[in-house]
């Protein structure tokens, strides 16, 4: 099952604060999140690993809920740059590697 | 570094058509995946490879589908015969897998957009 992603869509000015919630139903070993802009690639962002380790982006927080098997990802002071669509990628337990992914969270910074 | 090679980048073809689509992954990697993406479905995973073996395939749709990696610097995919709905975007992933897996970042080439008219 795919991780729900929360907001679908948001558009923010540049310099605001921006907040994207990714949850499971299932057990979680780690949450992976990245960024993908229209036509290319997704980039990774961070990584979050049960037990609290974290690995990624200077300007990027993110949190990771294990009991409620919740992520989230926190954009501060916004930069036009951020612009694009954040995916959430879970990787479940049953010794799969693969990510399922979220539907993703499009993210749209105006000037 | 080059980071993950696919090609083509884009591909049209026509129904019926056998389709096959390339990638070579981040020299070291020992972990490669295969993605699709839409835009009703999203990103979905198709398969996976470890050390050359395939480990789940089990988001391949179809026996339409099959994939290889007969080296640690190659993989196909290959769609026979294609259908319009297998238009999409494919991306091939790689990763430094093994030891503790949860940690191992995916790295993702730029996709080969596909047509099938």
């Amino acid at each position: 099952q795919q991780p729900v992603q929360s907001p679908q869509a948001v558009i923010l000015r540049e310099g605001e604060d921006a907040v994207i919630n990714c949850s499971s139903s299932k057990a979680l070993y780690s949450v992976h999140w990245y960024r993908q802009k229209h036509g290319e690639a997704p980039v990774f962002l961070m990584i979050l690993l049960k037990g609290g380790e974290q690995k990624g982006h200077e300007k990027i927080s993110a949190s990771f809920n294990e009991k409620k098997q919740q992520s989230s990802l926190y954009l501060t002071a916004s930069q036009l740059s951020y612009s694009g669509t954040y995916f959430c990628g879970a990787l479940s337990g049953g010794g799969a590697d693969g990510l399922t992914f979220g539907k993703g969270t499009h993210l749209i910074i105006q000037p | 570094d080059a980071g993950v090679i696919q090609s083509p980048r884009h591909e049209v073809t026509e129904m019926g058509q056998e389709v096959t689509l390339r990638c070579k992954p981040i020299s070291g990697h020992n972990s490669l995946f295969w993605y699709r993406q839409t835009m009703m479905r999203g990103l979905e995973l198709l398969i996976y490879f470890n050390n050359n073996v395939p480990i789940d395939d089990s988001g391949m749709p179809e026996d339409r589908f099959s994939a290889k990696m007969p080296n640690a610097s190659f993989s196909t995919l290959k769609i026979q015969p294609s259908e319009p709905r297998d238009s999409a975007v494919y991306f091939c992933a790689s990763s430094l897998g093994g030891g503790k897996r949860a940690k191992n970042i995916q790295y993702f080439g730029a996709g080969t957009r596909l047509s099938v008219l």
